[in-house]
């Protein structure tokens, strides 16, 4: 069963700094990793898909690396904003069944 | 393009009774999904439909939930009796095939007192 670990569980940086979310996952077989980005009392918003075959995605500030073998995903967002302040899930597809596992995700708060 | 969309958007039942949410998938989605979001947790699958077909249920508490998708376009899922634990947001969400980026509804928030 993928298990999908994605620590700390909240964190707050100051604006224009760069922020890097860690996602860890247990089954090194996957078919792709997504990153979504939830605001609070709305449904996830998909930020960026990497594939198994593929290192990286990027997309304006935001990108997302993705390294198998060692089951780890990072997202960088650089310079970050007020606006970035939101709930990141890292979601791992894999297995017979393709489910999606998800992480509990990470709380991001950019203090002004 | 039209985003899915989910109805009711709040619900507040006591428990043994019934509830039932709506979804309508992205125009062209042939997978679609419900999922179970608790405070604080990542979403938890509860079923996923491929056009009107299951393809995943295995998460689903099947002595109490049930869900369809008829013509593999609009969804429904339903609880009965619910239980106080059965609290949580329900999400729908759909892409246009297994393995492609999912997009999900604004969920509905379900009480049960």
């Amino acid at each position: 069963k993928q298990e999908v670990t994605q620590i700390p569980a909240a964190l707050s940086v100051p604006e224009g700094e760069n922020l890097v979310l860690n996602c860890s996952f247990t089954d090194s077989a996957i078919y792709n990793l997504q990153w979504f980005r939830q605001d609070p009392g709305k449904g996830l918003t998909s930020l960026l898909l990497i594939q198994s075959s593929q290192r990286e995605q990027t997309s304006g500030r935001l990108n997302a690396s993705l390294d198998k073998s060692s089951g780890r995903s990072t997202l960088y967002i650089a310079a970050s904003q007020p606006g970035d302040s939101a709930t990141y899930l890292c979601a791992v597809r894999s297995g017979g069944n393709n489910r999606l596992a998800f992480g509990k995700g990470n709380q991001v708060v950019v203090i002004p | 393009e039209a985003g899915v969309a989910q109805s009711p958007r709040y619900k507040i039942i006591e428990k043994r009774q019934s509830v039932a949410f709506w979804c309508n998938p992205i125009s062209g989605h042939a997978t679609l999904y419900w999922y179970q979001q608790i405070l604080g947790q990542g979403p938890k699958l509860l079923i996923q439909f491929q056009n009107n077909g299951v393809v995943d249920d295995s998460q689903l508490p099947k002595d109490r939930f049930s869900a369809e998708r008829l013509k593999g376009v609009d969804s429904t899922l339903k609880i009965q009796p619910a239980k106080l634990e059965d609290s949580a947001v329900y999400l729908c969400a759909s892409s246009r095939g297994v393995q492609e980026k999912l997009f999900f509804g604004s969920g509905t928030q379900l009480s049960v007192l």
